[in-house]
C-alpha cells in the first residue's frame, strides 16, 4: 500500500520567506510526527499529533514553526520568516494507533529545505 | 531518557555478519531498545525492538544481555544494499519522543 508521502521533496527559499511543507500519512494512521534532520545528524523530534490534537510540540525550535492537522489526516508544517539555520530535511512519520511515540513509526522521504 | 553510545562508523565486506553494539548504561526498567535504519535520501525504517534476551525477525537479530546495559544488532550476511545509518534508541512506550543520536554509519564493501 501507499506509504507516507511528503511534498515538495525539495524547497529553496530566500531568507525571510514563509514555507509550508505537507505530509500525507498512511491512510487510517492516528498518530503523526514531524522531525528535523540536519546534515550528518539523526532526526530530531519537533511535534506529535493524535488525530487532530497536537499532543506535544516541545521540539519546535521557535515560534516561527507551526504545525497543524485540522482533519486528523494531512498535516502541514509551516515555517515563517525562514532563516539559514532552518535548512534541513524535514521528516514526517505516522503510526497506526494511540500507543504513543514508541510504536513503530513509518517515515516519509522527507522535504529538503534550503534557505539562501 | 537513557543516553546511548554507538560507534560512529563501521566497514564490512559483503557476506559477512555485522554486529553493532549500543551502550545504554542508565537504561530504566521499563525502557525498550529499538533500532532504525536509514538509507541516503530516505526516512528511517524500523528494524527491530526488544526488551530482554534475544529477538529475531527476517531482517536482523537483537541480543540483550541480562543487565540490559548494552545491546547488539546483528545483521547476517550483509550485502551492498545494507549500507546505511543504524540508530539505537532506548526509551519507554508512551509519549516520550524518540531520540535518534548520530547513529552508526555502516559501509558494506564488495
Amino acid at each position: 500500500g501507499a506509504g507516507v508521502s511528503q511534498s515538495p521533496r525539495y524547497k529553496v527559499a530566500k531568507r525571510g520567506q514563509d514555507v509550508a511543507l505537507r505530509c500525507d500519512p498512511i491512510s487510517g494512521h492516528v498518530s503523526l510526527f514531524w522531525y528535523q534532520q540536519a546534515l550528518g545528524q539523526g532526526p530530531e523530534f519537533l511535534t506529535y499529533f493524535q488525530n487532530e490534537a497536537q499532543l506535544d510540540k516541545s521540539g519546535l525550535p521557535s515560534d516561527r514553526f507551526f504545525a497543524e492537522r485540522p482533519e486528523g489526516s494531512v498535516s502541514t508544517l509551516k515555517i515563517q520568516r525562514t532563516q539559514q539555520e532552518d535548512s534541513a530535511v524535514y521528516l514526517c512519520a505516522s503510526s497506526p494507533s494511540r500507543r504513543g511515540m514508541w510504536e513503530t513509526q513509518y517515515f516519509g522521504p522527507g522535504t529538503r529545505l534550503l534557505v539562501l | 531518557l537513557a543516553k546511548t553510545t554507538q560507534p560512529i562508523s563501521m566497514d564490512s565486506y559483503e557476506g559477512q555478519e555485522v554486529n553493532i553494539t549500543c551502550s545504554h548504561n542508565n537504561i530504566a526498567t521499563n525502557d525498550y531498545i529499538t533500532w532504525y535504519q536509514q538509507f541516503p535520501s530516505q526516512g528511517p525504517r524500523f528494524i527491530i525492538q526488544g526488551y530482554k534476551t534475544k529477538v529475531t525477525n527476517e531482517v536482523a537479530s537483537l541480543f540483550i544481555p541480562a543487565d540490559r546495559k548494552s545491546s547488539t544488532l546483528s545483521l547476517p550476511r550483509v550485502s551492498l544494499s545494507d549500507t546505511a545509518v543504524y540508530y539505537c534508541l532506548v526509551g519507554i512506550s508512551g509519549n516520550t519522543p524518540l531520540v535518534f543520536g548520530k547513529g552508526t554509519r555502516l559501509s558494506v564493501i564488495a
